[in-house]
């Protein structure tokens, strides 16, 4: 079956500094790669996407590119803000099962001023 | 436009109770997805109707049921709650069945059972 592994959190960094954060997915179809923030009280919202691979998905600073020979899907910002402190997920979908989204565990970014 | 809304956002049942949740997608949106979401389990797939036909259904008891109406607005029903079904639900639509373009969420409904 479908499974997605990301780091485990939390993840704390200081305003500006460079993001990673890992996930690596195992699928068996061809599936398309998510990368959704949840922020406190709220539900979650597509941060980034890419369908095919090489693709790079990117959005609000952030990038992500998809490596089928890695099976990854690394989410990257070049200098984080305070405002970026939420959750992030990453996620899958393959042809093989329509709209179901296989989410990774998530990973907290803290990030301080 | 509106994003997709769920109501009510908070509930408390006791044990043994039943419950509805409620979920509008964004207009012309005709897929509907419901996730549960818990610190231990993390986001788990429940369900997914189109044209009020349920597509997929996740590893969930028969107590957790759904449906979608004809407008493609959707409700899921949990009978018989259990402690553990205390959780954040979310709703999902997306405009077809696969477009590859990615779910838009509600706020959720946070559930409580006591």
């Amino acid at each position: 079956g479908n499974s997605v592994t990301q780091m485990e959190g939390p993840v704390t960094l200081s305003e500006e500094a460079f993001l990673t954060i890992n996930c690596t997915y195992t699928a068996t179809g061809y599936p398309s790669l998510f990368w959704y923030v949840q922020y406190p009280g709220e539900g979650l919202q597509l941060l980034l996407k890419a369908t095919k691979a090489d693709d790079k998905g990117s959005n609000k600073g952030f990038e992500a590119t998809y490596r089928k020979e890695t099976t990854s899907f690394h989410l990257e910002k070049g200098s984080v803000q305070v405002s970026d402190s939420a959750v992030y997920f990453c996620a899958l979908s393959d042809d093989n099962a329509g709209n179901m989204l296989t989410f990774g565990g998530g990973t907290r970014l803290m990030v301080k001023p | 436009k509106a994003g997709v809304t769920q109501t009510p956002r908070y509930l408390i049942k006791t044990r043994g109770q039943q419950v509805t949740l409620s979920c509008s997608p964004i207009s012309g949106h005709r897929s509907v997805s419901w996730y549960q979401q818990t610190p231990g389990q993390g986001l788990q797939f429940l369900f997914e109707y189109f044209s009020e036909t349920q597509r997929n259904k996740g590893n969930f008891p028969g107590r957790f049921s759904g449906r979608q109406f004809s407008n493609s607005r959707s409700e899921m029903n949990v009978s018989t709650l259990e402690l553990g079904d205390s959780a954040l639900y979310l709703c999902a639509s997306s405009l077809d069945v696969w477009t590859g373009d990615g779910y838009t969420f509600g706020s959720g409904t946070r559930l409580t059972v006591v």
